[in-house]
């Protein structure tokens, strides 16, 4: 399997601009979960999915910021508008099952100017 | 919610060395992964242990659930070993929600 797929990789844009991260899961996976990493707040979790629904969404920092997974192959993380402070790198991972060994993306390293 | 640290928050080593890198938590937990994160900052996932001992290779890991600590030994140290260690943990009321330690970064020097 090819792992956990994310794109893009690096993202620069301009505040005020509509950011969107994508998250391929590993076949078969049926958890994905949206984690950030900063400097100053370290790894946090923004939300997790088990079956394609939102289990937690607590750890989304404000409105600005929606998740989705339309299906068990994908998913989105958006930002809308995006402002200097959403600068981290947002990872996504997926386990089979919320408590079981989890897979880490590569990681979008987001830069908002 | 519950507190994760761990320690030392740094660590130099020899090539070859052997270390122990120790996270603390503040409540029962049913769920403890240890992850290293390499120079390229991708995730690696090494050990998934709510309890007992594991090992894979050079590394092995204990958590002791009811004393509410977890550690990971590395052996033979190798300079591929460099980078952050995190312990993440989960509480049994909020299954899949991972709490992330500050981590460990580890450097080791050939």
């Amino acid at each position: 399997d090819a792992g956990v797929i994310q794109s893009p990789r690096h993202e620069v844009t301009e505040m005020g601009q509509e950011v969107t991260l994508r998250c391929k899961p590993i076949s078969g996976h049926n958890s994905l979960f949206w984690y950030r990493q900063t400097m100053m707040r370290g790894l946090e979790l923004l939300i997790y999915f088990n079956n394609n629904v939102p289990i937690d969404d607590s750890g989304m920092p404000e409105d600005r910021f929606s998740a989705k997974m339309p299906n068990a192959s994908f998913s989105t993380l958006k930002i809308q508008p995006s402002e200097p402070r959403d600068s981290a790198v947002y990872f996504c991972a997926s386990s089979f099952g919320v408590r079981r060994f989890q897979y880490f993306g590569a990681g979008t390293r987001l830069s908002v100017l | 919610g519950i507190q994760v640290e761990q320690s030392p928050p740094d660590l130099i080593l020899q090539e070859g060395a052997n270390s122990t890198l120790r996270c603390n938590f503040s409540d029962s937990v049913n769920n403890l992964q240890w992850f290293h994160q390499n120079p390229w900052g991708q995730l690696i996932n090494l050990f998934y242990i709510p309890s007992g001992t594991k090992q894979n290779g050079r590394l092995s890991a204990t958590t002791v659930a009811t004393e509410r600590y977890s550690l990971l030994y590395i052996s033979s140290s190798q300079t591929t070993d460099s980078g952050v260690y995190f312990c993440a943990v989960e509480i049994p009321t909020n299954a899949g929600k991972s709490t992330f330690g500050d981590g460990t970064t580890l450097t080791v020097k050939p």
